[in-house]
Formats: C-alpha cells, structure tokens, sequence
C-alpha cells in the first residue's frame, strides 16, 4: 500500500526551540518523489521541498533542514530556532511514477508560542 | 503573475443541485490536479489530468467528475452533491510529474 504517515498530530514549541516533524512513508515502487508543503493559518499551500527517491542528500535551506532517509522509509523536517511565523500546518506528500497519484499525509500544527 | 485560479472561493448550496468549480492556470503545465481537505485526513486527491483529455481517478472520486478539454482548465463538477462533500477543495498545477505542485487558493464547499 501507498502511504504517508504523519504521526504528530500537533506539536507545541516555545520560539527559538528546535523541532523535528515526521514523515513516514511506504511504497512499493523503486522510483518516487517526496515533497513538503506548508499551510499557514491564511490558508495558502506553500511548497516548501522536492526529493526524489535516487538522491538521499539531506538538504538545508536557512533554518530548515530535511532528513532523507530511505533505509527507515523516512523524509523528516527540522526547523532550528523556529519563529512564531513557523506556526502552521505542514504536510508530507508522496508521489509515485507512471501517473499523478498524489498522497498527502494528516498533517502536522505546529504552534510556536513567543 | 503565474497563478492557479479557483471560482468561486465560498459557495453553500443544497443537496443535489449540480455545481462546478472553476479552475485555471496560466504556467502551461501538464499537469493538474483536484483534491479535498478535511480535517485530520489531510489533503485527498480526487482526480488528476495529465494533459488535455487524459485523467484519471486519485483516491476519493466518488461523486466528482472533471474533464480537461483545454490545457489551462480543469473545472470540478458535481453533479448531485451530498452533505460530505462538504469540504475544502483545492486546485493544483505542475510543470512535470517529478515538481511541485503550484496550488490555488481554494474553495469552501457547504452542502446543505
């Protein structure tokens, strides 16, 4: 089965704490695609990073830095010093080939009190 | 400005009276998709073109039709809609299958 699962429902931090949200996936393909998006409260979806499954280079990108790891079927985000405008919803989705099947986690909140 | 368009934002309509949602982008991607946020489930694909006249079902089409008769459009029918479709549905758009999806800015569905 094709799956994301986004086990924290909601976490809670105080600004300047680092935090570490979770994706797990399942696939039974060989070639896919993994991406990260956010949703502030306005509402907007924000796409945030892309990875495909050949290249397990973990990347950072200012205060956020992503965790590819294909041996746990894992692809997980760390904000570091995170900021009261961090506050949002965040989503995991994968994408497998050979069509446009799109499978989006439950989604993270995150809170990020000052 | 490269943009994914929905209409109308906010609708409320009564069961089984058809309805359908716009959706246009301007980036000339291939690719489009339809999906449903509910809460605590996250966002569900409905449906996916992946060019003119060719789409094909995500996990949730039941109730929903689409057609994509020209590249830009990819309009959301319904054709009797029901209280849980009540929802938010957003549009999207990508260049290619491997990027990132580009979304519009929704619609609150409400049957009544």
């Amino acid at each position: 089965a094709q799956k994301v699962t986004q086990a924290q429902t909601e976490i809670s931090v105080v600004e300047k704490e680092d935090v570490t949200l979770d994706c797990v996936y399942e696939t039974r393909d060989t070639t896919y695609y993994l991406f990260w998006y956010k949703q502030p409260p306005s509402g907007e979806l924000v796409f945030l990073i892309r990875r495909n499954s050949f290249d397990e280079q973990n990347e950072i990108s200012g205060r956020y830095s992503w965790n590819f790891q294909k041996s746990t079927s894992s692809f997980n985000f760390t904000i570091t010093a995170s900021q009261v405008v961090d506050s949002a919803v965040y989503f995991c989705a994968l994408r497998y080939t050979g069509g446009f099947k799109t499978i989006f986690g439950a989604g993270t909140r995150l809170f990020v009190k000052a | 400005e490269a943009q994914v368009t929905q209409n109308p934002r906010y609708l409320i309509t009564v069961t089984g009276k058809k309805l359908t949602v716009t959706c246009s982008q301007n980036m000339n991607h291939e690719y489009m998709s339809w999906y449903r946020q509910d809460p605590g489930l996250g966002l569900r694909q409905i449906y996916y073109s992946m060019n003119v006249e060719v789409t094909d079902k995500g996990d949730v089409p039941e109730g929903y039709k689409v057609s994509r008769k020209e590249k830009r459009n990819f309009p959301l029918i319904l054709e009797s809609p029901s209280p849980n479709q009540t929802s938010l549905y957003f549009c999207a758009s990508s260049l290619r299958e491997y990027n990132e999806q580009f979304f519009g800015p929704g619609t609150r569905l409400t049957v009544l």
